[in-house]
């Protein structure tokens, strides 16, 4: 059973434009959550982090969103570029304990020109 | 400052064989974690070293282990190989054990079991 979910395994947008990525998760444990981003041949780099405590967190393009009751957040990239194309992948950990964070499938994004 | 990094790149072993992989974490870094990533999955942890030891441990069987030496630098051992144990396989290195979120990730060592 999957505790954190992306359930576009792709998506395609024009360059300029906004990307929105989802990710869903069941654990009402989890209390931090993250994205990497990963390009081919490369391993994932961190690119932005929300604690449960927030709703929002800003850095430059992006911005993630956490609705705590919905268990839902969402990754918007705005605008959108080409170098942005790479997969990216939703993990979320619980607070306390040991780190052991639980990754979701990934969605492949594509910024066409 | 260097990054993480993992040896081999690839390789190719048969089942039933044992295999080592080996992962450098970035410069001042005294934790690292390993990750295996099966084709369209995201990364799943194996298991965390924080100062040479064990420090959390994901669903695995005890034919995965791992060490980590005194230079932080580590690595993942898998006998008696299955097919289902090809994957990528990401070694990540952090500061402080479970005091640390973010997470440096090296490119990784694809293994494929024939």
């Amino acid at each position: 059973d999957q505790q954190v979910k992306q359930n576009s395994p792709s998506l395609s947008v024009q360059e300029g434009r906004i990307s929105i990525l989802n990710c869903d998760y069941t654990n009402s444990m989890f209390d931090y959550f993250l994205w990497y981003k990963k390009y081919p041949a490369e391993g994932p780099t961190f690119l932005i982090s929300i604690s449960s405590i927030k709703d929002k967190n800003e850095d430059g393009r992006f911005t993630v969103f956490l609705n705590k009751s919905a268990k839902h957040l969402s990754l918007h990239i705005v605008p959108s570029q080409p170098g942005d194309s790479a997969v990216y992948f939703c993990a979320a950990q619980p607070s306390g304990g040991s780190y052991i964070p639980t990754f979701g499938r990934g969605t492949s994004l594509i910024v066409h020109p | 400052e260097t990054g993480v990094t993992q040896s081999p790149t690839h390789l190719i072993k048969t089942r039933g064989q044992q295999v080592t992989l080996r992962c450098s974490s970035q410069s001042g870094h005294n934790t690292v974690s390993w990750y295996q990533q099966a084709l369209g999955q995201g990364p799943q942890f194996i298991f965390q070293y924080y100062r040479e030891e064990e420090n959390g441990r994901g669903n695995f069987p005890p034919r995965f282990s791992g060490l980590q030496f005194p230079n932080y630098s580590s690595e993942l051992n898998v006998n008696a190989l299955e097919l289902d144990d090809s994957a990528l396989y990401l070694c990540a290195s952090s500061l402080d054990g479970t005091r640390s979120i973010e997470q440096y990730f090296g490119p990784g060592t694809r293994l494929t079991v024939t």
